[in-house]
Parts: structure tokens; C-alpha cells; sequence
């Protein structure tokens, strides 16, 4: 069964960086695109960005184009997301997804890891 | 920041048939991206719900239908239940911002 897997998450000071992780398993990870999506509390989802299948095209969402990279390891079926110069408006829970063909976000998503940006 | 603007709430009692709108633009839905929709029960991840043109992923009822109109979508739930109590979003994909977007969200409750 298709398994999605965050971890990385945890409380930092603003302005510090933080690498987030979602392992993968189930399916033939080197095949799809991956998304990261975030939703501060209370609040809904916001797309990240994407990441896709052999990690050669990436595109991000305008509130973080510059402070955050998405990579991926096929190796080891993760993908990544390294998040720079983080501030309070970056506290939320992140999801990774797994990409779908008619521009589908996620047909499936992980639990999710909750950051926090505080001092 | 939301693109797609959708209700923040829709209520229902059991039984009965409710519909969340999912409006848009030329730039995503009126361009003819498809809209996909998914469900969040409370303390839980996102769910695909139903995507493309009205296409169900195992296990989802067809109670849930959804259809789309120019720049705007909706989804149907019928015969509404208590489990159904859950925040749903629409997404789409925007070809001016060059990127994903995600519905407002609604929130449905089962009276």
C-alpha cells in the first residue's frame, strides 16, 4: 500500500532553516511528481510546490519561491524540502502528496509534520 | 491569497443533498484545468475525494458527485451523513500563477 511518511518537524527560531523529509513506499517512487502542501492552524492548504519525477523540473508557489527548495533522492525514495530564513507565518503542519495525472495535487498524502516558528 | 473562493460553511441534515461551489477564473477552472476535490476529517490528512471529471477513487461513495460550469465547479454530496462532517476543498491548477491552487475550504455539518 501506497505510504507517505514527513518527518523534520519541530520548533525553530525565526529566521533559522529547517530540512523537512517524506519517505515513500508502496509505489515506484522514480515515476511521480511529488507536492508539498502546508496548512497553518486553523486555516486551509496551501500548494508549496513540486517536485518532478527524476527531479529535473521544479515550481513553487510565490510565498516561498527563493526560501524554499525541493529536492529528491530517488535512491531513497525521499523527497525533501529545505526551508530558509523561516518566519512565524510559516508555522503549520506540511504534507507531502504524491502527484496524479489532470494536475491532481495528491492522490495520496502523508500524515504530515508540524512546524513551528517561534523564538 | 486563495484563488478558488468556496462557502466557508454548508449545514444539512441526514438525508438530504448539499452542494459546495468552488468559483474561479479564465486563468484556472474558465481555462479548462480540471477541479478535484478533497475531503479532511478533523485531526486527519487531506483525502482525494473525487477528480477529474467526476471520477471516484476506491472506496468513495457515489454519493459524492461533483460538475463544472465555466469558472466555477460544485460538489454534491446526497443523502448526507453524520461521517460526511469534514472540511472539503476544491484545487485546480492556474495558469497565470503558473501553479496549484487550493479552494477556501468549506465545512460541512451534519445538523
Amino acid at each position: 500500500q501506497v505510504q507517505l511518511v514527513e518527518s523534520g518537524g519541530g520548533v525553530v527560531q525565526p529566521g533559522r532553516s529547517l530540512r523537512l523529509s517524506c519517505a515513500a513506499s508502496g509505489f515506484t517512487f522514480s515515476s511521480y511528481s511529488m507536492h508539498w502542501v502546508r496548512q497553518a492552524p486553523g486555516k486551509g492548504l496551501e500548494w508549496m510546490g513540486v517536485i518532478s519525477y527524476d527531479g529535473n523540473n521544479k515550481y513553487y508557489a510565490d510565498s516561498v519561491k527563493g526560501r524554499f527548495t525541493i529536492s529528491r533522492d530517488n535512491s531513497k525514495n525521499t523527497i525533501y524540502m529545505e526551508m530558509n530564513s523561516l518566519t512565524a507565518e510559516d508555522t503549520a503542519v506540511y504534507y507531502c502528496a504524491r502527484g496524479a495525472s489532470g494536475y491532481v495535487v495528491g492522490d495520496y498524502w502523508g500524515q504530515g509534520t508540524l512546524v513551528t516558528v517561534s523564538s | 491569497q486563495s484563488v478558488l473562493t468556496q462557502p466557508p460553511s454548508v449545514s444539512g441534515a441526514p438525508g438530504q443533498r448539499i452542494t459546495i461551489s468552488c468559483t474561479g477564473s479564465s486563468s484556472n477552472i474558465g481555462a479548462g484545468f480540471d477541479v478535484h476535490w478533497y475531503q479532511q476529517l478533523p485531526g486527519t490528512a487531506p483525502k482525494l475525494l473525487i477528480y477529474g471529471n467526476n471520477n471516484r477513487p476506491s472506496g468513495v461513495p457515489d454519493r459524492f458527485s461533483d460538475s463544472k460550469s465555466g469558472t466555477s465547479a460544485s460538489l454534491a454530496i446526497t443523502g448526507l451523513q453524520a461521517e460526511d462532517e469534514a472540511d472539503y476543498y476544491c484545487q485546480s491548477y492556474d495558469n497565470s500563477l503558473s501553479g496549484y491552487v487550493f479552494g477556501t475550504g468549506t465545512k460541512v455539518t451534519v445538523l
